[in-house]
């Protein structure tokens, strides 16, 4: 069975500090792993994502993430928070037969100024 | 980069009446279509599986005779809530995966808010 966990619901965050958002994964395939931002009332924006290729992935808004095979993990990191990050963040896996993708239930995330 | 809409992005009904929502692939073809139903503060469940020609592939615990998908083109994906009530408000949000791109891509639509009175 594929699942996908999301550790912290909520995380809050300084202006200019780390972002750190977790997932891990469960998947009897080797997966492909996404991360999407949703902003208040719109659709999914893919960030990035990792399909097999290099496991540090580099996205948009300077978001990036690494594929830790031996930790079936896929954390979201930014250097450094703007207030513009604000938003709903969703982990996601895929590559599966019937192309369904399964999403963590997903991190708030908030910037303090 | 490719584009999936959705029409309409808001729509108010009364209980009882009937809604379509439309998923539309405007640059690529895709012969499969998802639905997803997102409550409030929540993550995005897998309604259905739309696919263009045969029976839509339906989640366990959804009512494929409430919830009516038909999958008329290869850019095309309609879901039809039937006899809507309040629970089935909700953010109702498509995607598809462009053909050849297996599923390592797939596009999201922008959401339609579904309110029931």
């Amino acid at each position: 069975a594929q699942s996908v966990t999301q550790l912290g619901s909520h995380v809050s965050v300084s202006e200019g500090a780390l972002v750190l958002l977790r997932c891990n994964y469960s998947s009897s395939v080797p997966p492909y792993l996404f991360w999407y931002v949703q902003y208040p009332n719109q659709g999914l924006q893919l960030l990035l994502k990792y399909t097999s290729a290099a496991t540090l992935v580099k996205g948009i808004n300077g978001f990036e993430a690494e594929f830790k095979k031996s930790e079936t993990s896929f954390h979201l990191t930014k250097p450094s928070a703007h207030m513009s990050d604000a938003a709903e963040y969703f982990c996601a896996v895929g590559g599966f037969t019937g192309n369904q993708f399964y999403f963590g239930t997903g991190t708030s995330l908030t910037v303090i100024p | 980069g490719a584009v999936v809409s959705q029409h309409p992005s808001r729509v108010i009904c009364k209980s009882g009446t009937s809604v379509k929502i439309e998923c539309r692939s405007l640059d690529f073809q895709a012969t499969t279509m998802f639905w997803y139903r997102q409550f409030p503060k929540k993550s995005l469940m897998l309604m259905a599986t739309s696919n263009e020609g045969s029976k839509a592939t339906y989640e366990q615990g959804v009512e494929k005779d409430k919830f009516l998908i038909n999958h008329a083109s290869l850019t095309l994906s309609t879901l039809t809530v039937t006899s809507a009530h309040p629970e089935d408000s909700s953010f109702y949000i498509c995607s598809a995966p462009p053909l050849g791109q297996g599923s390592y891509e797939q596009y999201f639509g922008p959401g339609t808010r579904l309110t029931v009175t």
